[in-house]
This record gives structure tokens, sequence and C-alpha cells, in this order.
């Protein structure tokens, strides 16, 4: 199934660094959505951005949505060991077929041993 | 407030065999969407559901179907099970669009 291209697939982080991760797609959508995903639950909604361009902040986590509309990216500032887990995007599109979500593959977020 | 609640938590079935998954979705929201997810993979949208209609199809075989009750609780079903078939699957809920969706913590199968 089609998927967006998400990078990094990984990276380790030590507490008080900035994140950053993307995501691309050869498709334009109308809205971005970044999840975070712990072990054994669903993915929860960080942030959704409308318009392109558009940026967004909840709390230390920023994201953007690219001005051609086929690209996002998210923040984290200032790390702490709770943010470990893994980081998908999604990009939906109205008028296509209806709740579909197109979730890129992931970023796994873990601390520098 | 309960979330979207999924039960099984787990399910092992084997090859062959026929699997019925269910999601009660938040009070008040009457889209219900299904999701397969491979390890290590983003998830995938299977089916979407508003009004007891259905209103998406992902690129999934036939044996897969899906349907929503009066009370917008839904199941997944699944025929023939085949060993790829194995994931979590995830149902969402929504007021009405993907937007706003919540999903549910999941559904592990395993078949072997």
């Amino acid at each position: 199934g089609q998927q967006l291209n998400q990078s990094p697939q990984s990276m380790f982080i030590q507490e008080g660094e900035d994140v950053s991760m993307n995501c691309t797609s050869s498709s334009i959508f109308n809205t971005w959505l970044w999840y975070k995903q712990d072990p054994g639950e669903g993915p929860v909604l960080l942030i959704a951005l409308y318009k392109a361009g558009e940026l967004t902040s909840n709390g230390r986590l920023t994201a953007q949505f690219g001005i051609t509309r086929k690209d996002s990216f998210l923040n984290i500032s200032a790390s702490i060991p709770s943010d470990v887990g893994i980081y998908f995007c999604a990009g939906f599109l109205y008028g296509g077929s209806q709740g579909n979500l197109i979730f890129g593959k992931g970023t796994k977020l873990s601390v520098k041993p | 407030d309960a979330g979207v609640t999924q039960s099984p938590t787990h399910l092992i079935k084997t090859r062959g065999q026929h699997v019925t998954l269910r999601c009660s979705p938040i009070s008040g929201h009457k889209s219900v969407s299904w999701y397969q997810q491979v390890l290590g993979q983003g998830p995938q949208f299977i089916f979407q559901y508003y009004e007891k209609e259905e209103r998406g199809r992902g690129n999934f075989p036939d044996r897969f179907s899906a349907r929503q009750f009066p009370n917008y609780s839904s199941e997944l079903n699944v025929n023939a099970l085949l060993l790829g078939d194995s994931a979590l699957y995830l149902c969402a809920s929504s007021l009405r669009g993907a937007e706003g969706y919540t999903f549910g913590s999941g559904t592990r199968l395993t078949v072997v």
C-alpha cells in the first residue's frame, strides 16, 4: 500500500537535544497530521496542520505544512525521556477515499546509550 | 469518558481460520475506520464506515469485510487467514472526518 517517505527511520536522542524529522509525498494533501505511538498502544495525535505554509506548535513540538502541500516536518525541542517512541506523519486528502489517512513508516526515537 | 475500545487485545489463529475483531467508538462518534499495522510499518487503511454505510475501502482482498451497527460499534472480519495477516489491527473513531480520529490500542493478531 501507499506510504509516505519519512526520515530518518530512527534516531538516538540525549536529553535536552532538539530533534527534527520530516515527511514527503508525491501527492498533495489538504491536511498533515503527526502522531506518536508507544509500545502496545494506538497512535495519539500530536499536531494537525490544515493550510499550506502553516506552522503550529504544541508545547515543545512544532510542525509545518509545506508550501507545496507535499511535505511536512516536526521538531521537538529540549527532548525529555518520555519523548521516546515512534512518530508517524499522515496525510489526508478531502474528496479522496473517505477516511483514508496515508501514513509514513515512522521515525523511532530512542535514548542514546 | 471511555476512549475507543477494541477486543480482544490479543489473538492467535491458525491459517485458514476466520477472525472477528470488535470496536466500540467514543460515545457520539459516528465514523469508524479500520487500519492494519504490520510490524515496522505505518498503519494501512482498510475500511471506513459512517452512519452504518461503507464510505471507503483500502487495497485489501475480499477476505476482509466489515460492518457498523446501529450503536456505531463495528466489526472487522477476515476469512481464510494467511500468515501475512499477522498484524496490529487498529480501530479509529471520529465525529465525521479522518483528521479527528482517535485510535484504540488495537488487537494484536498472530496467524500461525
